[in-house]
C-alpha cells in the first residue's frame, strides 16, 4: 500500500541552527501537506502544496515539493524553541479524502 | 468560523469497560470525519473516516467501531476495551469536496487502559 516515510527520526538542533525535514512517498502525489504538533497538542496544518517543484514561505519556515510530486521537505531556518514539536507530512491516498500521514520528524530545540 | 470539540480529554478506563468517544464539528455543514489514533511518541493511524451520514470506512480491523448519527457528529466505540487500545485519540474534519485547507484537529483523547 501507499507509504509516506520522513527522515529523519529524530533530530535535536542548537538553538539558531537550521532544520530540514524529508518526507518521500511510495507513489506520485497530488499535492502534500505539513502539520506541526507541539509536545502534548494535536497536529496543526501548516501548508498545502499541489505544484511540481512549488516552494513556499512562511517566516522561516521553507516547504518544497519535489519535479516528480514523490518528495517534499520543510526547512526552517534559525530555529527558535517554539519551532519544537514533530512536524508531519501528509499526503492523499489516491481517489479518497484520506490523507496518509509520514511518520513524523521530532524537533528539539536546545537553547 | 468552524470549530471542532472532543472530549473527554483524558480516560483511563478499566480492561473489559466499553468506549465512546464524541466528536463534533460547528460552523459547517456535510464535513469528511476521520478518527486517527497516535500511540505515545509515534506516527498518526487512520482508524475510520466518513463522507456523510451513515457512511463510515474502517482502515484497520480491531475492536474498535464508528459511527456518524448526524451530519456533524462522529463517535468512537468499543464494546470491550484492550490494553492496545491506549493511546492518543483525534478526531479531524475537511472541508467535503474541497483540497487545501487540510485537516482541522480536536485537541484529543488520551485513553489509558488499565
Amino acid at each position: 500500500g501507499q507509504q509516506v516515510m520522513q527522515i529523519p527520526q529524530y533530530q535535536h538542533v542548537q538553538e539558531g541552527e537550521d532544520f530540514t525535514t524529508y518526507c518521500n512517498s511510495s507513489t506520485t502525489l497530488s499535492n502534500i501537506q505539513w502539520y506541526k504538533q507541539r509536545p502534548g497538542g494535536h497536529p496543526v496544518f501548516l501548508i498545502q502544496l499541489v505544484k511540481s517543484g512549488e516552494v513556499k514561505k512562511q517566516k522561516r519556515l521553507t516547504f518544497q515539493f519535489g519535479e516528480a510530486k514523490k518528495n517534499s521537505s520543510l526547512h526552517i531556518t534559525a530555529t527558535q524553541t517554539t519551532d519544537v514539536g514533530t512536524y508531519f507530512c501528509a499526503g492523499p491516498s489516491s481517489g479518497t479524502y484520506k490523507y496518509i500521514f509520514g511518520t513524523g520528524t521530532r524537533l528539539k530545540v536546545l537553547a | 468560523s468552524q470549530t471542532i470539540h472532543q472530549w473527554p480529554a483524558t480516560l483511563v478506563q478499566p480492561v473489559g469497560s466499553p468506549l465512546s468517544l464524541e466528536c463534533t464539528v460547528e460552523g459547517t455543514s456535510n464535513p469528511n470525519l476521520y478518527w486517527y489514533r497516535q500511540a505515545a511518541g509515534r506516527g498518526l493511524q487512520l482508524l475510520f473516516y466518513s463522507v456523510g451520514i451513515g457512511q463510515i470506512s474502517s482502515e484497520v480491523p480491531q475492536n474498535l467501531s464508528a459511527s456518524r448519527p448526524q451530519d456533524r457528529q462522529f463517535i468512537l466505540s468499543s464494546k470491550k476495551l484492550l490494553l492496545s487500545d491506549s493511546g492518543f485519540y483525534l478526531c479531524a474534519w475537511s472541508a467535503s469536496g474541497v483540497w487545501g485547507y487540510g485537516y482541522t484537529f480536536g485537541s484529543g483523547t488520551r485513553l489509558t487502559v488499565v
